[in-house]
């Protein structure tokens, strides 16, 4: 079962333009909101993160928006490049007790046109 | 600065035959992971490492078992490798279970 959708599973942006990445998540447990990039052949690396009770976070061209009340977080990435085209993934962490869940969404594969 | 290192970067295998995948990390983290990321999928985590001697099983822990051999190393065993194993493995390592992961650059393992 899967806890955090993700969409568009793909999705192609002209440079320049603004590509947003939108995730939903079922369990309102989860404190941890962060969002991976992955190039082709290569592991996923943290890109941004947000805590609920945090609304907006910005770091260069990549904002997160986290809705909690909706129980959904986006990525937008500004003045999109082509060296941005990647896989991107969202996740959400749950840690309870002596447990502990980092559940990524289906991901979104970026391609950004010159 | 290598970060997280995992070997072999490719491996095929027969149906039946066991496999270790190796991690190994120089950044001095106290938790390691393992994960495989399928098409669609996302990733899955398998099994992780809190700390140096425990492990504790993650969302899709059947057919596999783990090792922390010591702080700097996380192997992964598949006993008897089946088709449905197929995937990118990955593994990662943090400060500790509330800090940032950082993966290696997977093991593609395909099993016929």
């Amino acid at each position: 079962q899967q806890q955090v959708k993700q969409s568009p599973q793909s999705l192609i942006v002209q440079k320049g333009g603004i590509s947003i990445i939108n995730c939903a998540y079922e369990n309102t447990a989860f404190d941890y909101f962060p969002w991976y990039q992955q190039f082709p052949g290569k592991g996923p690396a943290l890109l941004i993160a947000i805590r609920p009770d945090v609304s907006e976070k910005k770091e260069g061209r990549f904002t997160i928006s986290f809705n909690k009340s909706a129980k959904q977080f986006s990525l937008h990435i500004m003045d999109s490049q082509p060296g941005d085209s990647a896989t991107y993934f969202c996740a959400a962490r749950r840690q309870m007790d002596s447990s502990y869940k980092l559940i990524f969404g289906s991901g979104t594969r970026l391609l950004v046109r010159p | 600065n290598a970060g997280v290192t995992q070997t072999p970067k490719f491996q095929v295998l027969k149906t039946g035959q066991s496999m270790t995948l190796q991690c190994a990390q120089d950044m001095n983290h106290n938790s390691m992971y393992w994960y495989r990321q399928d098409p669609g999928m996302g990733l899955r985590l398998i099994y992780y490492s809190a700390s140096e001697g425990t492990t504790d099983k993650g969302e899709v822990p059947n057919g596999y078992n783990v090792s922390r051999l010591n702080k700097r190393e996380f192997s992964l065993r598949l006993e008897s490798a089946a088709p449905s194993q197929t995937s990118v493995y990955f593994c990662a390592s943090s400060v500790d279970l509330h800090q940032p992961q950082h993966f290696g650059d997977g093991t593609r393992l395909s099993i016929l």
